[in-house]
């Protein structure tokens, strides 16, 4: 079965940094982009960016470049989602999802249960 | 980026009501339009990619359709079960932008 499980909820202090994982199993993880979605609280989807694992080539959304950084590591089929000092406005659900095939304008497919991220003093 | 501009915001209708939400893409994406559904505190879910095809196990009365950069998604008679919100996606360039999602209420 082709699975994503992302870490726990993490609750931080503004300024502190995180990362986040997401771990793929059941199929070849080097051959599908894995992406990035934010929730904010009661809001809607917000498309973050993707990461082939094959290579790490990354693609970002103009709204979350330089403030997050994907990564993978293929070796134990994760990726990851980390930032360098949080702030409150990052409060929300951040998932991570597989694309259906592996082409990159495939849509997302396989989802992780999300991970809750609080910020706050 | 592309925006994507989904209406109604929300909307009630009652079991077996025709129910019908639209997505405006603001450039050419193709046919890379995707719908998803997404239940309080879950995961999104896939219903449809490529404007009109459906996942395995989606019921039949989940129905896509385009005409230029307008996409439509239409459930042609209502189910609880589909209480959700839905939000469609262009995935044909990144940002891979979704819509401000639609919340379906039953009557």
């Amino acid at each position: 079965e082709v699975q994503l499980v992302q870490s726990g909820t993490e609750v931080k202090k503004p300024g502190e940094s995180l990362k986040i994982s997401c771990k793929a199993s059941g199929y070849d993880f080097s051959t599908h982009w894995i992406g990035w979605v934010r929730q904010l609280p009661g809001k809607g989807l917000e498309w973050m960016g993707i990461i082939y694992p094959g290579d790490s080539e990354t693609r970002y959304s103009p709204s979350f470049h330089g403030q997050v950084t994907m990564s993978v590591d293929k070796s134990i089929a994760t990726a990851y989602l980390q930032w360098r000092s949080l702030k409150a406005s990052d409060t929300a659900i951040y998932y991570c999802a597989r694309h259906l095939s592996t082409s990159l304008v495939a849509p997302f497919h396989i989802w992780g249960q999300g991970t809750l991220v609080t910020v706050s003093s | 980026d592309i925006q994507m501009t989904q209406s109604p915001s929300s909307l009630s209708a009652s079991v077996g009501d025709r129910v019908t939400i639209t997505c405006r893409a603001s450039q050419f994406v193709n046919m890379y339009l995707n719908w998803f559904q997404q239940k309080p505190g879950k995961a999104p879910n896939l219903l449809m990619f490529g404007i009109s095809s459906l996942l395995s196990g989606v019921p039949s009365r989940f129905s896509g359709s385009s005409s230029g950069t307008n996409f439509t998604l239409t459930i042609s008679s209502l189910q609880p079960e589909d209480s959700a919100t839905y939000y469609c996606q262009q995935s044909y360039s990144t940002p891979g932008t979704f819509g401000q999602g639609t919340k379906v209420e039953i009557k």
